[in-house]
């Protein structure tokens, strides 16, 4: 079982629509959690991060994360064909290694 | 408002050559990471630093593989005797606080 898991993708949505990307995780030690964004081609940028249960909202996007569940998820709402691109998601344990899924694939139909 | 720089941004390299890759953090961060990247795969965990000590390294790195950041500034990563297996983007990144990190724009290695 790998330690964070996201389905690979294409998830493809029309403009306008939510965007919903999913992500569960294996330890449940796990403290800290980040969603990177990563346009083909470019390094990962850093675009939300949630620590508590529960949901966390910054401008259209929305963390969602349910620690009993292990599962953390990302909204993207009123998507823009600039969204399209790989959404990361990665867990921290509390040491100092962050473990990166493999990507979602996105891509916003305009 | 300078991010995180890495250079060279691409090496070609013959296997069993050594390579060296730099990266200068955000100035104010102390915080340190690198990481590899291959395709189709989200950035896997090398090593990282505090300051100048290196307080945690992947198990996943072989001796072939090792990173300095004198004085807690700029990081070097060195791979000796390249083999084609280590064709992959090295990306560094930087941070102030804990885990949320910055990338820089990562060094692509090919080795032939």
């Amino acid at each position: 079982q790998k330690e964070v898991e996201q389905n690979s993708g294409p998830l493809s949505v029309p403009e306008g629509a939510i965007a919903s990307l999913n992500c569960t995780y294996s330890d449940r030690g796990s403290q800290s959690f980040f969603w990177y964004r990563q346009y083909s081609g470019k390094s990962p940028e850093l675009i939300m991060f949630i620590y508590s249960n529960g949901d966390k909202e910054d401008g259209r996007f929305t963390a969602q994360l349910n620690k009993a569940s292990q599962y953390v998820s990302l909204l993207i709402r009123d998507s823009q064909p600039s969204d399209s691109a790989t959404y990361l998601c990665a867990v921290s344990t509390g040491g100092f290694k962050t473990i990166f899924g493999a990507g979602t694939r996105l891509f916003v139909k305009a | 408002d300078t991010g995180v720089s890495q250079n060279p941004r691409h090496k070609i390299t013959k296997r069993g050559q050594n390579v060296t890759f730099r990266c200068d953090p955000i100035s104010e961060h102390n915080r340190l990471y690198w990481y590899r990247q291959t395709l189709g795969q989200g950035p896997e965990f090398l090593t990282y630093f505090q300051n100048e000590a290196q307080l945690e390294k992947s198990r996943l790195l072989s001796d072939r593989f090792s990173a300095e950041r004198p004085k807690g500034s700029f990081s070097t990563l060195e791979i000796q005797r390249t083999e084609q297996g280590d064709s992959a983007m090295y990306l560094c990144a930087s941070s102030f606080k804990p885990y949320e990190q910055y990338f820089g724009p990562g060094t692509r290695l090919t080795v032939t």
